[in-house]
């Protein structure tokens, strides 16, 4: 079993829509989550970060953590074209690895 | 403000051939992440380095890999006798070793695309 499991889609929505991407994970010792963006032939670009249970949001989008279920979730709103790209989670305990699922493919359709 | 530079941006090789890659780190961050990525699949952990010690090394890296942070400033990843299973983007990160009151953000750079023929 993969510390990180993540749906790799492809995901198709048309612009406007609200997005939801999710992550499970298995190991209760991991701390801090986080989303990445990855555009084609690009490094990822980090998006958002959480710290335990609980959500953040940052514009258009919100980041959502569930230590209780391991699962964690980045939702978008108002998807626009320029969204589409590869969206990556990420966990570590702290400072150390980072531990990656496999990646959306996210396509906003015009 | 400058970010993770890495060089060269793709670099093809022939079966055997040994290469060497470089990143520089932000300039403030002590800590420093190699990780690959193959397509279709989400980057995996290498090893990092926290100024010049190498911390952690995965199972990933094979003897033919070697990695060096000399100063604890920039970083080489070298691979030996290369083979056409390691043809992949190859990232490079840095972070801060000490809570920034953000977290442990790792901020990566454009990576380097290798393709051994």
């Amino acid at each position: 079993q993969k510390e990180v499991e993540q749906d790799p889609g492809p995901l198709s929505v048309p612009e406007g829509a609200i997005v939801s991407l999710n992550c499970t994970y298995s190991n209760s010792a991991f701390q801090y989550f986080m989303w990445y963006r990855q555009y084609s032939r690009k490094g990822p670009e980090l998006l958002m970060y959480t710290y335990s249970s609980g959500n953040k949001e940052d514009g258009r989008f919100t980041a959502q953590v569930d230590k209780s279920s391991k699962y964690i979730s980045l939702f978008i709103r108002d998807s626009q074209p320029s969204d589409s790209a590869t969206y990556l989670c990420a966990i570590s305990q702290g400072a150390q690895k980072l531990v990656f699922g496999q990646g959306t493919r996210l396509t906003i359709n015009p | 403000d400058t970010g993770v530079s890495q060089n060269p941006r793709h670099k093809i090789t022939k079966r055997g051939q040994n290469v060497t890659f470089r990143c520089d780190p932000i300039s403030e961050h002590n800590r420093l992440y190699w990780y690959r990525q193959t397509l279709g699949q989400g980057p995996e952990f290498l090893t990092y380095f926290q100024n010049e010690a190498q911390l952690e090394k995965s199972r990933l890296l094979s003897d033919r890999f070697s990695a060096e942070r000399p100063k604890g400033s920039f970083s080489t990843l070298e691979i030996q006798r290369t083979e056409q299973g390691d043809s992949a983007m190859y990232l490079c990160a840095s972070s801060s070793a000490f809570r920034t009151g953000k977290g442990y953000e790792q901020y990566f750079g454009p990576g380097t695309r290798l393709t051994v023929t």
